[in-house]
């Protein structure tokens, strides 16, 4: 199957500054990519569906000024978390759609892992 | 409203065959999704069923009814490492997936 990667996998940081994510799809153009996050013992919820060259759509209740999406190519969307708070530590996974195959089907990166401070 | 149900936790015993069910509401469909999420890790693909039938890929496969609103996945000669949450997913007129809040599958020895 198609390939994500998600840089970094583990992320610790004090309250108030700014995290990064990437997420890159290796062996497929992603058009669009979904960034998820997931509490302990909870199901996935989507923050926001990126589009490459385009704004991102966020699901209601996220806050767009908190994070920032960039999908500037067709390989990598960007997460950036700012001015993290010890509430918005999570575990957070992108996953794009790969549009080149038989089938639409989402493919996950491992997920990046945030402690706030 | 958008709905996926699935049971919480399931029980079953090494080498035997258990399905796991999902029933989805949503407003259109392109198709039904099963995932596999081993604890700390992210889910990982498993199938695809856009048209009505059985879909068998190795020792899993999947079902779909769509006029029931209805699918299963069904693992047949249970191994340890299948101990895993398996989350079910319809993907709505949006090309949205809609998530199913996973059903955690325990297997005994």
């Amino acid at each position: 199957g198609a390939v994500v990667s998600q840089h970094p996998s583990w992320v610790i940081c004090k309250s108030g500054t700014s995290v990064k994510i990437e997420c890159r799809s290796l062996d497929f153009q992603a058009t669009t990519m979904f960034w998820y996050r997931q509490f302990p013992k909870q199901s996935l919820m989507l923050m926001a569906t990126s589009n490459e060259g385009s704004k991102a759509t966020y699901e209601q209740g996220v806050e767009k000024d908190k994070f920032l999406i960039n999908h500037a190519s067709l390989t990598l969307s960007t997460l950036t978390v700012t001015s993290a708070h010890p509430e918005d530590s999570s575990f957070y996974i992108c996953s794009a759609r790969d549009l080149g195959g038989q089938q639409e089907t989402q493919y996950f990166g491992p997920g990046t892992r945030l402690l706030v401070l | 409203g958008q709905n996926i149900d699935q049971p919480t936790e399931m029980t079953a015993t090494e080498g035997a065959i258990v399905q796991i069910n999902c029933t989805y509401q949503t407003s259109g469909f392109n198709g039904l999704f099963w995932y596999q999420q081993h604890a700390g890790e992210a889910p990982t693909f498993l199938s695809y069923n856009v048209l009505d039938g059985l879909e068998e890929k190795g020792r899993f496969s999947s079902f779909l009814s769509r006029s029931k609103g209805y699918s299963y996945l069904l693992l047949k000669e249970l191994q340890m490492k299948d101990s895993a949450s398996y989350l079910c997913a319809a993907m709505d007129s949006n090309y949205q997936l809609i998530w199913g809040a996973g059903t955690k599958l325990i297997i005994k020895p």
